[in-house]
């Protein structure tokens, strides 16, 4: 069974420091790994995704995600945050064996104080 | 801008009163989910549409039930709502084909339940 576990409830940065929001991952199969933002009274919005063979892969807004097959992890990172970079983010996994259910991490809400 | 668009954003219904969210798209995805999110906790998968083919997950409640009557719409139709059904309810789709094609939500509607 999938799973994915984001171990900290809240980040705190600041502004122009660097960020990473940790999410580790379990898998049976080949990894699709995903990150997603969320502000407040709004959807979820794709950040980035995992691609086979990238283990830095570039997304929207700056961001980007390192991904570790022996730590089984996709840290999202960022060089230099911004106070409006402050959301809510979740790892989330999807099912690689055809199926369609994602599985969100609990999420890490991610303070940048400026 | 292709989008996905939940009508309204915020619904107030009574103890027991059925309820229907709404859900358009204009990506032309095949697949489309509703999520209950509470809380600013992970989304959870109440059941997803894969064209015409309905899919339950095994813990969503019977009072929780959904339409799909042509590519572009869904429906979330809530028979019985309780105290506990109020949260926000988020529609998304996807691609079929790929797992890694991401999910692109709307906004949510907020279900108040008096």
């Amino acid at each position: 069974a999938q799973s994915v576990a984001q171990p900290e409830d809240q980040v705190n940065v600041a502004e122009g420091n660097p960020l990473t929001v940790k999410c580790t991952y379990s898998v049976s199969g080949n990894p699709y790994l995903f990150w997603y933002v969320q502000y407040p009274n709004r959807g979820l919005q794709f950040l980035l995704k995992y691609i086979t063979g990238d283990n830095l892969v570039k997304g929207s807004y700056g961001f980007e995600a390192e991904f570790n097959k022996s730590q089984t992890s996709f840290h999202l990172k960022k060089p230099s945050a911004l106070v409006s970079d402050s959301a809510l983010y979740f790892c989330a996994v999807r099912d690689g064996g055809g199926g369609f259910k994602t599985i969100f991490g609990a999420g890490t809400r991610l303070f940048v104080k400026a | 801008d292709a989008m996905v668009i939940q009508n309204p954003r915020y619904q107030v219904t009574q103890f027991g009163k059925p309820v229907t969210l709404s859900c358009s798209q204009t990506l032309n995805h095949n697949v489309m989910y509703w999520y209950q999110q509470k809380s600013s906790q992970a989304p959870k998968l109440l059941f997803h549409y894969y064209d015409k083919d309905f899919n339950n997950e095994a813990d969503t409640p019977d009072n929780f039930q959904s339409r799909r009557p042509n590519t572009s719409f869904c429906f979330l139709d809530i028979r019985s709502p309780g105290l506990g059904d109020a949260a926000m309810y988020l529609c998304a789709t996807s691609k079929a084909g790929t797992a890694n094609s991401p999910l692109h939500f709307g906004n949510g509607t907020r279900l108040t339940v008096t």
